[in-house]
């Protein structure tokens, strides 16, 4: 089954605490991202990466790190430095640079909350 | 980060109706996306368009390509209960990073 996969969808962090959330895709897509949704909001980039062992901030990356060691996975670390953690985060991955397929696909989601 | 104007932010209708919504950008794409979602889900690509004009339908959902490319449309026909959640655009230049709309939340009543 092809997709990508969050885990896990639920996440309770106390205040103070670092947390990684997971992601992984078997698409064989190049890039990969990061985006925050609070709720009524639309979509806010956290990171992004084009291609293994690279990766850029986006328009929040402030409390945020990630790692891109594998194609298939690129995990987000949100530290004790993220002053309002609690939130959705989407995970996505593209087949950019294909000109005509450029088409962004999302994992389920994972909603963390801070006690 | 650019955010692209959706509207309408909401809509009510009857189950049966129509339902039309666009989304605009200040910036040219060459790619328009249109996403639904429902609640605690991920986004769901509904429609994908790469060309200038194009007009691409998918069961009762037609969305269409602005011709300035600055513009995308979504058309729901006959709208049914499960149609309900939020719709959501995104555009793209570079194919490396996509903007996205803040959505457009419907409502069907029975």
């Amino acid at each position: 089954d092809g997709g990508i996969t969050q885990s896990p969808k639920y996440l309770f962090r106390k205040e103070g605490q670092n947390v990684t959330l997971s992601c992984e895709q078997n698409l064989n897509h190049d890039a990969m991202y990061w985006y925050r949704q609070d709720p009524g909001q639309g979509l806010r980039l956290i990171y992004y990466s084009q291609i293994v062992n690279d990766f850029q901030k986006g328009d929040i990356a402030e409390g945020y790190s990630v790692s891109r060691e594998k194609k298939e996975s690129f995990p987000l670390t949100v530290t004790s430095a993220q002053k309002n953690p609690t939130a959705f985060y989407l995970c996505a991955s593209s087949s950019w640079g294909q000109g005509a397929s450029d088409t962004q696909y999302f994992g389920p989601g994972t909603r963390l909350t801070v006690l | 980060g650019q955010q692209l104007n959706q509207s309408p932010q909401s809509m009510f209708i009857q189950e049966g109706e129509d339902v039309s919504m666009n989304c605009t950008s200040s910036s040219i794409f060459n790619t328009w996306l249109w996403y639904k979602q429902d609640p605690g889900e991920g986004p769901v690509l509904l429609i994908a368009l790469y060309k200038a004009g194009e007009l691409t339908s998918n069961g009762r959902l037609t969305a269409q390509f602005g011709i300035t490319r600055k513009d995308s449309f979504l058309n729901i026909s006959a709208s049914i209960p499960s149609d309900v959640g939020i719709y959501f655009c995104a555009g793209s230049n570079t194919g490396n990073q996509f903007y996205f709309g803040t959505g457009t939340s419907l409502t069907v009543i029975p």
